[in-house]
């Protein structure tokens, strides 16, 4: 099993939909989960740290179920410049290193 | 706002050569790292560095790789003898502690020829 996975998508929107993702990791030691965004051939840019009460910053939305040992992120009223390539990211207790999902292709179309 | 910046923006070499590609981190941050992702792949870890000294590596960190801070705001990641499918973009990160936000540079491509 994979320690991170993602739907790869492409999810393909109308402007102003709603989306979600999800992703679901595999080790039980993991402390802390991220989602960041890509954009083509560019660096892992922080969306938003992801706790267990769940968090808002905006139109976005993260929740954590530790016992089904997944997240996921809400995206509403989706804009054009949302499309991009959404990466989930766990860090484990006792380790330094990100481990990443594949990520999840999103286009907002016009 | 504070950015971690990487140079070059993108290093061609032929294969066997050594490269060296540096990053200078967020100037408060205490933990750095190197990332690599190959196209089309996701972004996997390399090794993390806290008070002078590797504190993380990974299987891909061989014995080819090596890290360094030279000087005060500089933290570099040589390849000794870069191998055709050491192509790929290398992201160097910082954070202030651990465990703990990390902030990306804009990355190197290398390619290897």
């Amino acid at each position: 099993r994979k320690e991170v996975e993602q739907d790869p998508g492409p999810f393909n929107v109308p402007e102003g939909a709603t989306v979600a993702f999800n992703c679901t990791y595999s080790n039980s030691a993991s402390q802390s989960f991220f989602w960041y965004r890509q954009d083509c051939r560019k660096e892992p840019k922080l969306l938003m740290s992801v706790y267990s009460s769940g968090n808002e910053d905006g139109r976005f939305t993260a929740q954590l179920n530790r016992a089904s040992q997944y997240i996921s992120l809400l995206i509403r009223d989706s804009k054009l410049s949302d499309s991009a390539t959404y990466l989930c990211v766990v860090l484990t207790s006792g380790t330094y290193k990100y481990i990443f999902g594949t990520g999840t292709r999103l286009k907002v179309l016009a | 706002e504070p950015e971690v910046t990487q140079t070059p923006s993108h290093q061609v070499t032929q294969m066997g050569q050594e490269v060296i590609l540096r990053c200078v981190p967020i100037s408060n941050h205490l933990y750095f790292y190197w990332y690599r992702q190959i196209l089309g792949q996701k972004v996997e870890f390399l090794v993390s560095f806290y008070n002078n000294e590797i504190s993380e590596k990974s299987e891909i960190f061989d014995d080819q790789f090596s890290v360094e801070r030279p000087d005060g705001s500089n933290f570099t990641l040589k390849i000794r003898s870069t191998k055709l499918e050491d192509s790929a973009m290398y992201f160097c990160a910082s954070s202030e502690g651990a465990p703990s936000k990390q902030f990306f540079g804009p990355g190197t491509r290398l390619t290897v020829l």
